[in-house]
């Protein structure tokens, strides 16, 4: 299986500064990388896929980048509602696995 | 709008069966691979399995294959998770989701919590 590490496992950020939250694969899973948000009491979000292809819907203002072994997701000009937990996912290869998850929380 | 509704979550004890729906609404269900992902108490995330738009395939994350069953009635709209055996370490929030071919999950639904205990 490829292991996906998340760091940092906590962040503090306030509303207008930026914030990268990295994901490292045990091996190369070439560009197939997607983000997803966490909120309390909403569904689960897919902001971003195959490591930089933001889905329908999610704003500009978040970007991802990476490929083989390292990606990185960014969120540029924070809004109070992106606040919350974030993970990676691999989609390259079975079985599909998931980073341990960013905890982004208000500073 | 697309929505998953699961049922059938609750309180089980080791050993015994469970089986998880998943309704969809707001797309056509027989055009799509759904998935199951489970999150535990510690927020790990962990996929549990999918299937194939018409049943006629599915992937299961190895250390649950030989307990985990997933399968659809798309006449129904429904996704199904039969678990059997479960253990405590099955204590989680279940999740079932619309997946891209099996590749990422654009749709969740809200979870149906399963607690394993005596």
């Amino acid at each position: 299986d490829v292991q996906m590490t998340q760091s940092p496992s906590n962040l503090a950020a306030s509303p207008g500064e930026s914030v990268s939250i990295n994901c490292k694969a045990s091996k190369s899973i070439s560009k197939y990388l997607a983000w997803y948000q966490q909120k309390p009491g909403k569904a689960n979000k897919l902001l971003i896929y195959s490591g930089s292809t933001l889905q329908s819907g999610t704003p500009s203002r978040f970007s991802g980048s990476g490929s083989g072994t390292d990606f990185t997701l960014t969120i540029r000009n924070l809004e109070p509602e992106d606040f919350g937990l974030y993970y990676c996912q691999q989609h390259n290869e079975y079985p599909r696995t998931f980073g341990g998850g960013t905890k982004l929380e208000l500073k | 709008e697309v929505q998953l509704v699961e049922s059938g979550g609750g309180l089980v004890k080791p050993g015994a069966s469970l089986k998880l729906s998943c309704v969809a609404s707001g797309f056509t269900f027989s055009d799509y691979w759904m998935s199951w992902v489970r999150q535990t108490p510690g927020k790990t995330m962990e996929w549990i399995g999918d299937i194939k738009y018409d049943g006629s395939y599915t992937n299961y994350a190895p250390s649950l294959k030989n307990r985990f069953t997933i399968s659809r009635d798309n006449a129904k709209s429904t996704l199904y998770l039969q678990m059997s055996n479960v253990r405590s370490e099955d204590t989680a929030t279940y999740y079932c989701t619309r997946s891209y071919y099996g590749y990422t999950f654009d749709y969740w639904g809200q979870g149906v919590m399963v607690t394993v205990s005596s």
